[in-house]
């Protein structure tokens, strides 16, 4: 079990620019969580995946937001035309099918936008 | 709807102090409960979990209790130390249509040596 993981760990880009992170979750899990964490908060859910299946996104989520999971793997989050609030840490996350199945987090991609 | 309420930080504590965080839940059903710990500049790990009422979690000495008749999942440890200083987060999952972990604001703890 290697863990998710995310890359990148750290990135800076200016307002109007877009990024993308990437998330490789654990290799058995179906399920893959994408959510936002700000300065003092706990995480906002941002969308989930089950396999390749994207199944929920949350209002949080807007046009400029795009996730996808191709092969039911690993994952991406685009940001388009980056804003000086999309500014936080990224938490990829992934778990087994069942509501008693906790998710594992990966160390987050920090977000910073000059 | 489901939410979780945490007792408000910085809780700071001298090394082998007792420790309790107050977490309150509301939720239909019977919900899995959770609570995890962030380290600074890292991300969310699993401290421990339970998933029916008077379940009883346990990990690296913190234990939490589910209490469904008072809805509270609060988490203790007999003697903390110096490394046990993050922010731990209480949660709470349904596996229904939203399959999402509702989360607790978080709590900051600070030991001191």
């Amino acid at each position: 079990d290697t863990g998710v993981s995310q890359n990148p760990r750290h990135k800076i880009t200016k307002r109007g620019q877009n990024v993308t992170f990437r998330c490789d979750p654990i290799s058995e899990h179906n399920r893959l969580y994408w959510y936002r964490q700000t300065l003092g908060q706990g995480p906002e859910f941002l969308t989930y995946f089950q396999n390749e299946a994207q199944l929920e996104k949350s209002r949080l989520l807007s046009d400029r937001f795009s996730a996808e999971r191709p092969k039911g793997s690993f994952s991406t989050l685009e940001i388009q035309r980056t804003e000086q609030g999309d500014s936080a840490m990224y938490l990829c996350a992934s778990s087994f099918v069942g509501s008693n199945q906790p998710q594992h987090f990966g160390d987050g991609t920090r977000l910073s936008i000059l | 709807g489901n939410s979780v309420t945490q007792m408000e930080g910085p809780v700071t504590l001298s090394e082998e102090a007792f420790l309790t965080i107050n977490c309150t839940y509301t939720a239909t059903g019977y919900p899995s409960l959770f609570w995890y710990v962030q380290y600074p500049g890292e991300g969310l790990q699993l401290l421990l979990k339970a998933t029916k009422a008077d379940d009883k979690g346990s990990n690296k000495g913190f234990e939490a209790t589910y209490r469904k008749e008072t809805t509270s999942f609060h988490l203790e440890k007999g003697s903390v130390q110096v490394s046990d200083s993050a922010v731990y987060f209480c949660a709470l999952f349904r596996g229904d249509s939203n399959y999402q972990l509702i989360w607790g604001a978080g709590t900051k703890l600070i030991i001191k040596p």
